[in-house]
């Protein structure tokens, strides 16, 4: 069965640095987003991403993120300047479809600021 | 507030049980529902979805029920098995929107052999 695959898997990374997490989304999907999980919370949406362009942004999503399709297979999400708050769970997702169609996730990259 | 709560965090049942998860929502424009598995260490796992013009959809071994008349959703496990031990989340997909899922806080369901 296709899955959305991720990499890293934990990613360490010191305050203030750059980190680029990559996903995989599955072959025939057309709608990426990506979502967080700090620790012990529920998932929250960060972006969703549709015709190489941003469909909708949460309020979590400001200019220190960025997303970005660079070919036909892979799909990342860069934090600049990270800051300790950043420090979760990054869960990337796609679906055939936007509202109708269930989004079938990755496992994630553990994101841990220092 | 939170658009989509759950009523218990955790849920402890005894193998070979049925268990039932609830969720409470609060936006009445949601139209699209899905109840996620996760595992410790995994990303969510889609087990199944409903939409707003359905009240019930059944799986295999699962059935979800919706009642938009008091904004309630609920997971339905037939004879839970050790390794449905995990923590489920309801999420919804608002009417109009581009696919941003809102989940709830999850409740924790613990199988006792």
């Amino acid at each position: 069965e296709p899955e959305v695959t991720q990499t890293p898997s934990h990613q360490v990374t010191q305050m203030g640095q750059e980190v680029i997490l990559r996903c995989v989304p599955i072959s025939n999907h057309l709608y990426f987003y990506w979502y967080r999980q700090i620790l012990g919370q529920k998932v929250e949406f960060l972006v969703s991403f549709y015709n190489n362009e941003i469909s909708e942004k949460s309020e979590i999503f400001d200019d220190q993120f960025s997303v970005e399709r660079p070919d036909g297979s892979n799909f990342t999400l860069k934090i600049r300047s990270t800051k300790l708050e950043d420090s979760a769970m990054y869960f990337c997702a796609s679906s055939v479809e936007g509202s109708n169609q269930p989004q079938h996730f990755g496992d994630g990259t553990r994101l841990s600021i220092l | 507030g939170e658009s989509v709560g759950l009523h218990l965090p955790t849920l402890s049942v005894q193998e070979g049980d049925n268990s039932i998860i609830n969720c409470a929502y609060s936006n009445s424009a949601s139209d699209y529902f899905i109840w996620y598995k996760q595992e410790s260490g995994k990303g969510p796992q889609f087990i199944i979805d409903i939409r707003s013009n359905m009240d019930k959809r059944q799986g295999q071994r699962v059935t979800v029920l919706l009642n938009k008349t008091v904004k309630h959703l609920s997971l339905q496990i037939a004879a839970t098995q050790p390794g449905d031990s995990a923590v489920y989340f309801c999420a919804e997909i608002s009417g109009g929107s581009q696919g941003n899922l809102i989940f709830g806080k999850g409740t924790k369901l613990s199988v006792k052999p």
